[in-house]
């Protein structure tokens, strides 16, 4: 298995509502990674986590709150978004050394 | 503080043309490289991975190359079809750290 499944494909939801984004991937990496991308923009780093513990927090909203249950999963549990916090969501990981990044195919989030 | 900057902004060709994808970065303490392809939309597919000892990758019509001591990378694509038509991304990794640093893309359409 070589690739990052990111689950919803798609999410709208209401600026009062609690919702989870989840990414998983069985290749073995040991970091994860949440991007954020709006449109006609490259992606930013949200988070990173290393070895199931976080270790960047690029200065992300308390709204946006992480969690890496174990080494194959990440959540990005969401409360409280508002309509800016709408754009595409990308899950990440990579192998310690020399490995490349490897994306999901993200999260279209819509904050209405 | 590194900065990743790529050369078109937008490129449109017709099929069949030889091109040159261009990115620089300002800081040559550099891990790897990787190029992306991003079609609209949807996750990042990675291309080719080049780490900071080579010179150069290839994969099928797709040739990359880097130049760490002037600071440059450029992806070749040979013989461009319809089907290439997309955005991509460079992104750099640095020595010390986990983050990845994209350049803002080239969107490239082949014209039939």
């Amino acid at each position: 298995d070589t690739e990052v499944t990111q689950t919803p494909k798609h999410l709208v939801m209401g600026m009062t509502n609690k919702k989870s984004l989840k990414c998983e991937q069985h290749m073995g990496h040991r970091a994860m990674y949440w991007y954020k991308q709006k449109a006609k923009k490259p992606p930013e780093l949200m988070f990173v986590y290393s070895y199931e513990k976080l270790s960047i927090n690029e200065s992300v909203p308390s709204r946006f709150s992480p969690e890496c249950p174990n080494s194959s999963l990440l959540n990005l549990h969401l409360h409280a978004l508002q309509p800016e916090d709408s754009a595409l969501y990308l899950c990440a990981s990579s192998q310690e050394g020399v490995d490349g990044y490897t994306f999901g195919s993200g999260t279209r989030l819509t904050v209405v | 503080k590194q900065e990743v900057t790529q050369i078109p902004a937008a490129l449109s060709v017709p099929e069949g043309e030889n091109l040159v994808l261009n990115c620089s970065f300002t800081d040559s303490a550099i891990y790897n490289l990787q190029w992306f392809r991003q079609d609209p939309g949807k996750g990042l597919t990675s291309l080719l991975l080049i780490q900071s000892s080579q010179r150069e990758q290839t994969s099928g019509r797709l040739n990359a190359s880097l130049d760490k001591s002037s600071g440059r990378s450029t992806l070749y694509i040979a013989a461009s079809q319809p089907g290439d038509s997309a955005t991509y991304l460079c992104a750099v990794r640095m020595d010390s750290s986990y983050k990845l640093i994209f350049g803002s893309g080239t969107r490239l359409l082949v014209r039939p």
